[in-house]
């Protein structure tokens, strides 16, 4: 088994850019996540999916993010514009049934 | 103004000695929870997870501990190695399948 798969890995953006980061989340899996990581607020839950159905996206920060899952093999997270402030990491974890997620290795994210 | 980023609990402890990482939760209505370990550049990876009906599971060097009265989990490492050297988190499954990640505690092994 692969592990959830996450690309980009590094992500340079000018400011006001679309970004799109893409997790594949591991075969089987009914539940999606997308976190965000950065240094003063730690790991936080933006939004997660259950059989491709987003369910609690109460973690968006703003409008200007926005996730899908077209199929169970896919996800996107888009930030359009892109400011310096969503610099960070981003992380997409999937899990069978909602426990004991596996976590992906992050896009890191800059915005300049 | 300057922003301040979290300032992490660190342990720093010899090889071979005993960890003991602590955590305490927020919501008493938690059922489920999970430490995780995140080495430098990495994603979290689970380590050992323990349901609400219980107080203590073990795993390969791990120990979980959970005391539900005063809303605490602890993470017991033993024969510590210098791999281990990671932040570890606590998270507990709050809402619906919403798994809330605490701040972390950075682990060192001295070798």
């Amino acid at each position: 088994d692969a592990g959830v798969i996450q690309s980009p890995r590094h992500e340079v953006t000018e400011m006001g850019q679309e970004v799109t980061l893409r997790c594949k989340p591991i075969s089987g899996h009914d539940y999606l996540f997308w976190y965000r990581q950065t240094m003063m607020r730690g790991l936080e839950l933006l939004i997660y999916f259950n059989n491709n159905v987003p369910i609690d996206d109460s973690g968006m920060p703003e409008d200007r993010f926005s996730a899908k899952m077209p199929n169970a093999s896919f996800s996107t997270l888009k930030i359009q514009p892109s400011e310096p402030r969503d610099s960070a990491v981003y992380f997409c974890a999937s899990s069978l049934g909602a426990d004991g997620y596996t976590f992906g290795s992050g896009t890191r994210l800059t915005v300049v | 103004g300057e922003s301040v980023g979290l300032h992490l609990p660190t342990l720093s402890v010899q090889e071979g000695d005993n960890s003991i990482i602590n955590c305490a939760y927020s919501n008493s209505a938690s059922d489920y929870f999970i430490w995780y370990k995140q080495e430098s550049g990495k994603g979290p990876q689970f380590i050992i997870d323990i349901r609400s009906n219980m107080d203590k599971r073990q795993g390969q060097r791990v120990t979980v501990l959970l005391n539900k009265t005063v809303k605490h989990l602890s993470l017991q490492i033993a024969a510590t190695q210098p791999g281990d050297s990671a932040v570890y988190f606590c998270a507990e499954k709050t809402s619906g399948s919403r798994l809330t990640f605490g701040e972390g505690t950075q682990l060192t092994v001295n070798p």
